[in-house]
């Protein structure tokens, strides 16, 4: 069975940094490209990054670029998601998801930006 | 970059009806879109892929069509279970882009 855990959320003040993982199983993650996605409380659903099955090429959305890295470790089957200079308006419930098609979603995990 | 333009954003129905979501690409897109259900306080679930595929294990009567670059989700006969909000996604171009969402309640 497909599993994609999210950790690494919290309460972070404006202009920290933190670093999401999302631990992978059930599939080969090195044959797979990865999505961040967020959502923010009673909002839709907004794209942050995408990172190739190698690592080789990243995309991300134009509010987060130069703040965000996204990362991945395919021998330890993990997504990463390190987030700097972190703003309030990006409290959310950010996901892991599978593909660029995004046919696999993790639980989530809140990241709280507040002082 | 491509907006994905969703509608309408809420809609109120009742069981057994037919209901369509409608989702335009400012520019083509070819058939790479999906569609998505969120039930309240839980992850969104891949329903549609390549514009008309159903994923596995998706009631037949969730189906998806395009035309150009507008597509459709149509729900054949609403059961209970699908009262929730539904998200197209277009995964062809960087920067990847969701629409706004609709938000299907019971009338």
């Amino acid at each position: 069975e497909v599993q994609l855990v999210e950790s690494g959320g919290g309460l972070v003040q404006p202009g920290g940094s933190l670093r999401l993982s999302c631990a992978a199983s059930g599939f080969t993650l090195s044959t797979y490209w990865m999505t961040w996605v967020r959502q923010a409380p009673g909002k839709g659903l907004e794209w942050v990054a995408n990172i190739k099955e190698d690592g080789s090429e990243k995309y991300y959305a134009d509010s987060v670029k130069g703040r965000f890295t996204i990362s991945r470790d395919n021998a330890k089957n993990s997504l990463y998601l390190q987030m700097d200079s972190l703003r309030a308006e990006e409290t959310a419930v950010y996901y892991c998801v599978r593909g660029v098609g995004n046919d696999k979603w993790g639980q989530g995990t809140l990241v709280t930006v507040s002082s | 970059d491509i907006q994905m333009t969703q509608s309408p954003s809420s809609l109120s129905a009742s069981v057994g009806d037919r209901v369509t979501i409608t989702c335009r690409a400012s520019q083509g897109i070819g058939n790479d879109l999906g569609w998505y259900q969120q039930k309240p306080g839980t992850a969104p679930k891949r329903l549609m892929y390549a514009a008309s595929s159903l994923q596995n294990g998706v009631p037949s009567r969730f189906s998806g069509n395009r035309s150009g670059t507008e597509f459709t989700l149509t729900i054949s006969s609403l059961q209970p279970e699908d009262f929730a909000t539904y998200y197209c996604l277009q995964y062809n171009t960087f920067p990847l882009s969701f629409g706004g969402g609709t938000k299907v309640e019971i009338k």
